[in-house]
């Protein structure tokens, strides 16, 4: 059971924005650790989208934007595309019991 | 550029120990960097099972840790997982992936294999 929590799913149509949320608590990004993003297109690896709450990988389009506030951090897809559909998962660090790096829960976004 | 191959055998006993290799190409593993293993279910989200840096520094999911154990082999230029005492729970995609950070909570993992199938199952 993941302690980042995302909502299972989300949808937009085409040119439209879409947010996404990654719920934490004070053992991970209400702590301050960094919160990071990638996208799993069907059938493949995941792939990094954002690093360091806010930063783009070279290659990712600038439709793609994190933030980070409190104990929660959100991926904002402006633009929305056909080929945006895929999974979205966040990944930050607790520091509860012995530490580890985590992962939300992950969320499917549809283009209708 | 630089690549990562998971392998290993697709089907292991309950009981028994899932072993599988990440073969890294383009890049030498004693240079640096943390290198993890991740897994995810069918249908399920990911889990970190846990990261090696070059030195053998290891780091495990606290939920896993009395049955993991990864390794490297510079001279190889590969790392290996062991996980033992399997279970149908066990069955799942395992990735092998780069991770990046200076400190261990930074880590981002920003490479990654295309990820091997293993099913529990006798």
């Amino acid at each position: 059971q993941s302690v980042l929590t995302q909502p299972p799913s989300v949808s937009g149509a085409p040119g439209q924005r879409v947010t996404i949320s990654c719920t934490g608590s004070s053992s991970n990004i209400g702590a301050g650790y960094d919160v990071h993003w990638y996208q799993q297109l069907p059938g493949t690896a995941p792939k990094l989208l954002i690093y360091g709450n806010s930063n783009r990988p070279s290659g990712v389009p600038d439709r793609f934007s994190g933030s980070k506030s409190g104990t929660s951090a959100s991926l904002a897809i402006t633009g929305l595309q056909a080929e945006d559909e895929a999974d979205y998962y966040c990944q930050s660090y607790d520091s509860s019991l012995s530490g580890s790096s985590v992962f939300g829960t992950g969320t499917k976004v549809t283009v209708l | 550029q630089v690549q990562l191959q998971e392998s290993g055998p697709g089907l292991v006993k309950p009981s028994e120990t899932l072993s599988l290799t990440c073969a890294v190409s383009g890049y030498s593993i004693s240079s640096g960097y943390y290198w993890g293993w991740i897994r995810q279910p069918p249908g399920k989200g990911l889990e970190w099972i846990g990261s090696i840096y070059h030195s053998g520094s290891t780091y495990y999911n606290p939920s896993l840790k009395s049955r993991v154990t990864i390794s490297v082999d510079t001279s190889k230029n590969q790392f290996s997982l062991k996980l033992s005492s399997v279970t149908a729970a066990d069955t799942a995609v395992y990735y092998c992936a780069r991770a990046l950070g200076w400190l261990t909570s930074d880590w981002y993992f920003d490479l990654w294999g295309r990820g091997t199938l293993v099913t529990v199952s006798s």
